[in-house]
């Protein structure tokens, strides 16, 4: 198993640019979870999914936006690229019998300019 | 507002010591709890976790514990390695079940000197 991955490593866009930020699991988990890491703080949650066709808002989803065809792929767009977007960014996803122990893709680092 | 709080940014211990990562929570609908540990470059990952219904949960060094009286828990390392040295999270979850949510402190970065 590949586990969670996420596409790309590294990206440089412009102020207004818009991306699609991938990430894919091969675990048939049903849960997944968006999350930016910026410097010095916590993992913040942008958007969450509980299975295909389903997503909701999480602590941090302006500037965002999220669709879930699939189990395995849950990709979070940007439309216009702002600074602030500066950060790492991390999926991750669970299941119901792993309680809440979430499996993470190794991040994107995101650089608005 | 911060739920999760790990009010050490960084800690520094030497090889084969203890090292002890402490983690304060301020919602008392928390119910379970998790550390993960993240190198640099790398997503983080899982280490250890305790449901609140627990005081202590062990898993080789690792060991964490949780007071629930004074919402607070702490993982310790026994004995440190150089190769613990990243940056640990700690997490709570007050979903018990629902769609599975954390929410995470800022982290505390260990440093095992040799």
């Amino acid at each position: 198993n590949a586990g969670v991955t996420q596409t790309p490593k590294f990206r440089i866009l412009k102020i207004g640019q818009s991306m699609t930020l991938q990430c894919a699991q091969d675990m048939n988990h049903n849960y997944m979870y968006w999350y930016r890491q910026d410097p010095g703080m916590g993992l913040k949650l942008i958007y969450y999914s509980v299975g295909a066709g389903i997503t909701d808002k999480g602590e941090v989803p302006n500037g965002y936006n999220v669709s879930r065809s699939t189990t395995e792929d849950f990709p979070l767009r940007l439309e216009l690229a702002a600074p602030s977007q500066t950060s790492v960014y991390f999926c991750a996803s669970t299941d119901p019998g792993l309680r809440e122990t979430q499996y993470f893709g190794p991040g994107t680092r995101l650089l608005v300019l | 507002d911060q739920q999760v709080k790990q009010n050490s940014p960084s800690l520094s211990v030497q090889e084969g010591r203890i090292s002890i990562l402490n983690c304060d929570y301020t919602n008392s609908m928390f119910d379970y709890f998790l550390w993960y540990k993240k190198y640099p470059a790398e997503g983080p990952t899982f280490l250890i976790s305790i449901s609140s219904i627990k005081d202590k949960n062990e898993d080789g060094r690792f060991t964490v514990f949780l007071n629930k009286s004074a919402k607070h828990l702490s993982l310790h390392i026994v004995p440190s390695q150089p190769g613990d040295s990243a940056v640990y999270f700690c997490a709570a979850s007050a979903d018990g079940g629902s769609n599975y949510k954390l929410t995470f402190g800022k982290g505390t970065l260990l440093t095992v000197n040799p």
